[in-house]
């Protein structure tokens, strides 16, 4: 089974560099999810889309930015990175109907592991 | 979820020996419960779940109890064997449309 696509899988930036992350969710999953896991952290909620709209906002930075496309795919735009950036990036996807029907667990993707030097 | 700093809580079982993982949670109105595992380098991957409704659930060689009286989750894993060697993240939700909220992971090593 297909299962959610994220890319580049690994990335090294400098500071004050930009970086784009790309997640490809799971074919009709409508819904995206992004997430930050520092070594040996649990992961923290950044943000969220569902049909192209913002749906949630967690501990995002305003240096990042984030949109969801009409083929449902995402991307994290960030700017002006810092060494603090440095972590695993987690895409995450679901559909509106699954969770209606209860289902509410997200599928998770492999991760960005993004490095700031 | 809380973060713990660099060093994630550990948790040393024999192969074979039956694990317990435990979980607490803070917002009395999380509804769905899920338990993640998480190998190095990769992506959480689903475990099991549970709604608030229910205080057990079963899966192949897991189950899941939920106490909402003081807000704890636990996971156990019976016949623990290596390969569930891995960090065990419990998640929250309090709603269909609300985010997953992660609570501090727990490492299990399983020794031969």
């Amino acid at each position: 089974a297909a299962g959610v696509i994220q890319s580049p899988r690994h990335l090294i930036k400098e500071k004050r560099e930009t970086a784009t992350l790309k997640c490809y969710p799971i074919p009709r999953h409508d819904t995206v999810y992004w997430y930050q896991q520092g070594p040996g952290q649990d992961p923290q909620f950044l943000i969220s889309f569902y049909e192209k709209m913002q749906s949630d906002k967690g501990s995002i930075p305003d240096r990042f930015s984030a949109q969801q496309f009409s083929d449902y795919h995402s991307e994290l735009n960030m700017s002006s990175l810092e060494l603090g950036d440095s972590a695993l990036y987690f895409c995450a996807s679901s559909s509106v109907r699954d969770r209606t029907l209860g289902n509410e667990k997200l599928f998770f993707g492999s991760g960005t592991q993004l490095s700031v030097l | 979820g809380e973060s713990v700093g660099l060093h994630l809580p550990t948790l040393s079982v024999q192969e074979g020996d039956n694990s317990i993982i435990n979980c607490a949670y803070s917002n009395s109105a999380s509804d769905y419960f899920i338990w993640y595992k998480q190998e190095s380098g990769k992506g959480p991957q689903f475990i099991i779940d549970i709604r608030s409704n229910m205080d057990k659930r079963q899966g192949q060689r897991v189950t899941v109890l939920l106490n909402k009286t003081v807000k704890h989750l636990s996971l156990q894993i019976a016949a623990t064997q290596p390969g569930d060697s891995a960090v065990y993240f419990c998640a929250d939700t309090t709603g269909a449309n609300s985010k997953l909220t992660f609570g501090k992971g727990i490492t299990l090593s399983v020794r031969p």
